[in-house]
């Protein structure tokens, strides 16, 4: 069964912390890794990421895959309020046909002024 | 741009009642998908369309069924509400089957079966 767990479950910092979120997974067919952010309502599309070692970047967002060790990390420096949210990341898995995106149970981080 | 709509945005229903969760996307996207996300499981795959009459089952399909007769629109149905199938029920779409940029999400529809 193909599974992706999230950690921390949740996390409490203070404004300008830098935090680590951690998503590890066992699938077959993997193709590529996904972190979103989840505010009120809709997910919204954060970073896809497909070779190891090659970190991408939005601002103070950035992230990194290890596909030998079956892992990626979120990386969240000088944390703001508005990064209040909950993060998840899914796994992209295709084999002939039969495509799937599976997810995380999500992190939930909440930033204190 | 309307992106991916999803009505209504809430909806209580008594068990046993039935009802359809509306999706439409103007982004002539190929491929459409629903989602439940319930407290502690994250997102979870119902159905799933890759064109215009093609479905498939997702993980959690049982007492939801769909279908896809148009490109713009995948409805979610439900054949006789259960109040295990509380949740926020997320529609979602993509260019293609094959990811490149992360799926679009609608703004989901909070279900309450009582």
């Amino acid at each position: 069964e193909d599974k992706v767990v999230q950690s921390p479950l949740s996390l409490v910092v203070h404004e300008g912390d830098t935090v680590t979120l951690n998503c590890s997974y066992e699938v077959t067919n993997f193709r590529s890794l996904l972190w979103y952010k989840q505010e009120k309502k809709a997910p919204t599309f954060l970073f896809m990421l497909t070779s190891s070692g090659i970190e991408k970047k939005s601002g103070r967002l950035s992230s990194i895959l290890d596909k030998k060790e079956l892992f990626s990390i979120l990386n969240i420096t000088a944390t703001q309020t508005g990064d209040s949210a909950i993060y998840l990341c899914a796994v992209f898995i295709s084999n002939f046909g039969n495509e799937k995106l599976t997810f995380g149970t999500g992190t939930r981080l909440t930033i204190i002024p | 741009n309307a992106g991916v709509t999803q009505t209504p945005k809430f909806q209580v229903l008594k068990t046993g009642q039935s009802m359809t969760l509306q999706c439409a996307q103007d982004m002539n996207h190929e491929y459409m998908s629903w989602y439940r996300q319930d407290p502690g499981m994250g997102l979870r795959l119902i159905h799933y369309s890759v064109g215009a009459g093609i479905t498939d089952q997702g993980e959690v399909p049982n007492g939801y069924n769909v279908s896809r007769s148009t490109t713009e629109d995948f409805p979610l149905r439900l054949l006789s509400a259960a109040p295990s199938q509380t949740s926020v029920y997320f529609c979602a779409s993509s260019y293609t089957r094959y990811i490149t940029g992360g799926y679009t999400f609608g703004s989901g529809t909070r279900l309450t079966v009582v």
